[in-house]
């Protein structure tokens, strides 16, 4: 069974501490994100990795940044976390190609930013 | 910029009624489009898409999903709706071309009572 593993449920910070959430997928997929799942907004676009080392922003990267030093792992950073990045996380991942664009889903990381 | 609209916060529907989660979207060129699901306490479920070809796509879990170009919608459907179809649903899109970033909506609850 594919799986992409959140390495956290639950987290609670404290304002201005930096923030590390970790993905890990098993698939070989090429495609890694980060979602932000807030009530009444839905599921929004932080960034993104198309390939190692290779990143892109979404629609809401201000306040975030990510790192992919190896395929399996993107890392979300939050440098100096507020109380309004407080959120369900969701990493997924996906193959590349067409045919291919099922997204697979970790099952989220809420953080509270106290 | 590619969009989507889910007009419901929520659904309800008697169990063994037919259901329907409305969506309708937004985007430059033909669309690739997709119905998630998620259930409480976990993470999102890949349900069907639409790339080309036939209009009426069908699903996971008996669902399946018309695409009408004209009225630029991709509504859900399921003809007997079961109570453990309750959950969030989420339309998503994007545009051919535009690598994998996909688009999600605000979601829709579904509430299927006895």
């Amino acid at each position: 069974d594919v799986k992409v593993t959140q390495s956290s449920r639950y987290l609670v910070k404290r304002t201005g501490e930096k923030v590390f959430l970790e993905c890990v997928q098993d698939m070989d997929h090429e495609n890694m994100f980060w979602y932000r799942q807030d009530p009444g907004l839905g599921l929004r676009l932080i960034y993104f990795s198309y390939d190692v080392k290779m990143k892109e922003k979404g629609d809401i990267p201000e306040g975030y940044s990510v790192s992919r030093e190896k395929k399996e792992r993107f890392s979300l950073i939050l440098e100096s976390a507020s109380t309004n990045q407080t959120s369900m996380y969701l990493c997924a991942s996906s193959g590349a190609g067409q045919g291919l664009e099922k997204l697979f889903f970790g099952s989220g990381t809420q953080l509270s930013v106290l | 910029a590619q969009s989507v609209a889910q007009p419901e916060d929520q659904v309800n529907v008697a169990e063994g009624n037919p259901l329907t989660v409305k969506c309708t979207y937004s985007v430059s060129g033909n669309p690739y489009l997709f119905w998630y699901v998620q259930y409480p306490n976990r993470g999102l479920q890949f349900l069907l898409k639409y790339i080309t070809g036939d209009n009426l796509v069908k699903g996971s879990y008996g669902f399946e999903a018309e695409f009408n170009k004209s009225q630029t919608s991709f509504h859900l459907k399921k003809p007997s709706a079961l109570v453990s179809d309750s959950a969030l649903y989420f339309c998503a899109v994007r545009a051919t071309g535009t690598a994998s970033k996909l688009t999600f909506g605000t979601g829709t609850r579904l509430q299927v009572t006895l």
